[in-house]
């Protein structure tokens, strides 16, 4: 079956510190992969993806996710976290030939000063 | 509109009630699709359309709930006879092309609670 899976619901870090959020799919030949995030009260934004080509993907904000085709894994860091980094981040992947996304359950990060 | 607009925001159903929600994509834009989001979860896909056709209607949960974009444009979600367990934040997306070509944008989501 189609899935994705986040391990961490919650994610608590001190502001500077560098943060990891984790995400596993289910093996495909062909897979697009996206991170969306969701700030308080507001909607689902697009945070980066990855296509193909470079495995490495970066966002404006300083977020990296590297596709790692061996692993199913495709993961979110970044090296300082920022207090406005709080917000809930999913992982999500579009299979070869289907149009439809399949989210993980998210991965709520919290950053203390 | 500059974004994805939901109607209503928030929405209170008493159950078996019937419930319409309505979602403006952006001007232009070819694919829509409906997710279902429960509280503390990830969105669930629920419907897909490429402008008039409703192509991919699998995550539907039921046949109580009816989504129809009649001109290619707005897309209505409707829910028959409401169920506590209907109770969620439903999301509208659009994108421009497929979803691997072009990002996908979401509205702020309709909040439904059914008492």
């Amino acid at each position: 079956a189609q899935s994705v899976t986040q391990l961490d619901s919650q994610v608590p870090v001190f502001e500077e510190a560098p943060v990891e959020l984790r995400c596993n799919y289910s093996s495909s030949v062909s897979v697009y992969l996206f991170w969306y995030v969701q700030y308080p009260n507001q909607g689902l934004q697009l945070l980066l993806k990855y296509l193909s080509g470079s495995t490495l993907v970066k966002s404006i904000n300083g977020f990296e996710a590297e596709f790692n085709k061996s692993q199913t894994s495709f993961h979110l860091r970044k090296p300082s976290v920022h207090i406005s980094d709080t917000a809930e981040y999913f992982c999500a992947v579009k299979y070869g030939g289907t149009d439809k996304l399949i989210f993980g359950t998210g991965t709520r990060l919290q950053v203390f000063p | 509109g500059a974004g994805v607009s939901q109607s209503p925001r928030y929405k209170v159903a008493k159950r078996g009630q019937d419930v319409a929600l309505r979602c403006d994509p952006i001007s232009g834009h070819v694919s829509l699709f409906w997710y279902q989001q429960a509280l503390g979860q990830g969105p669930e896909f629920l419907t897909y359309f490429q402008n008039e056709a409703q192509l991919d209607k699998s995550g539907l949960p039921s046949d109580r709930f009816f989504a129809e974009r009649p001109e290619g444009s707005v897309s209505t979600l409707k829910i028959q006879r409401t169920q506590q367990e209907d109770s969620a934040v439903y999301l509208c997306a659009s994108s421009l092309e497929r979803v691997d070509n072009s990002p996908l944008h979401f509205g702020n989501g309709t909040r439904l609670t059914v008492t």
